[in-house]
């Protein structure tokens, strides 16, 4: 179990260029979500994977944001044309299936749009 | 929403005294969980009480849950200056497929 692997640890990015983050949850876990926390305030549902199949997304998730996964491993969050709202951490998460069981939370992307 | 408040929003205590954290939510839920952020760093899963559930126990952590009142504690007992951190709670969707994060409790436990 080497716990959630997220990368790159930071991106700074200008206004209007596209950025892509990649998360890689624990193997066992077939469940993988998407967060977004802003300074002072607790992690944001954005999106839901399990196994392949993304089966919710949060209306928080614009036209402007893409995630995939592709064969049920690792993920990718695709931001297209950043907006300095966009500067956030952006954090990923896998679990179990199973209502019994808590995230394992990787250390988060932090992004900032300048 | 059904996204919990968490109460204290800060909470300043020396070392060694107990800390205590409170949890409201709106929605009936399944399950609750507390988790704890360092700065900068993702959040690690402390405690998960299931809704029949009215206490649980982990170290030197105790969860309480009301679902009369949709309330829920967290007690810190015997404090550490390492303890300082955002502490939040979690509570399911109605799908329980994910969970809702209140604003948190900040923690500092002063050496």
């Amino acid at each position: 179990d080497t716990g959630v692997s997220q990368n790159p640890r930071h991106k700074i990015t200008k206004r209007g260029q596209n950025v892509t983050f990649r998360c890689d949850p624990i193997s066992e876990h077939n469940r993988l979500y998407w967060y977004r926390q802003t300074l002072g305030q607790g992690p944001e549902f954005l999106t839901y994977f399990q196994n392949e199949a993304q089966l919710e997304k949060s209306r928080l998730l614009s036209d402007r944001f893409s995630a995939e996964r592709p064969k049920g491993s690792f993920s990718t969050l695709e931001i297209q044309r950043t907006e300095q709202g966009d500067s956030a951490m952006y954090l990923c998460a896998s679990r179990r299936q199973g209502g019994n069981y808590g995230y394992t939370f990787g250390s988060g992307t932090r992004l900032t749009v300048v | 929403s059904q996204q919990g408040e968490e109460d204290p929003q800060a909470l300043s205590i020396q070392e060694g005294e107990n800390a205590t954290m409170n949890c409201s939510y709106k929605t009936s839920i399944n399950n609750l969980q507390w988790y704890r952020q360092n700065s900068g760093r993702g959040l690690v899963h402390l405690i998960l009480i299931r809704s029949n559930e009215r206490e649980k126990h982990s170290g030197r952590l105790r969860v309480t849950l009301d679902t009369s009142k949709k309330s829920s504690s967290l007690l810190i007992t015997a404090s550490r200056a390492a303890d300082t951190a955002s502490y939040f709670c979690a509570t399911d969707s109605y799908t329980g497929n994910q969970f809702y994060f209140g604003t948190g409790t900040s923690l500092t436990v002063i050496p």
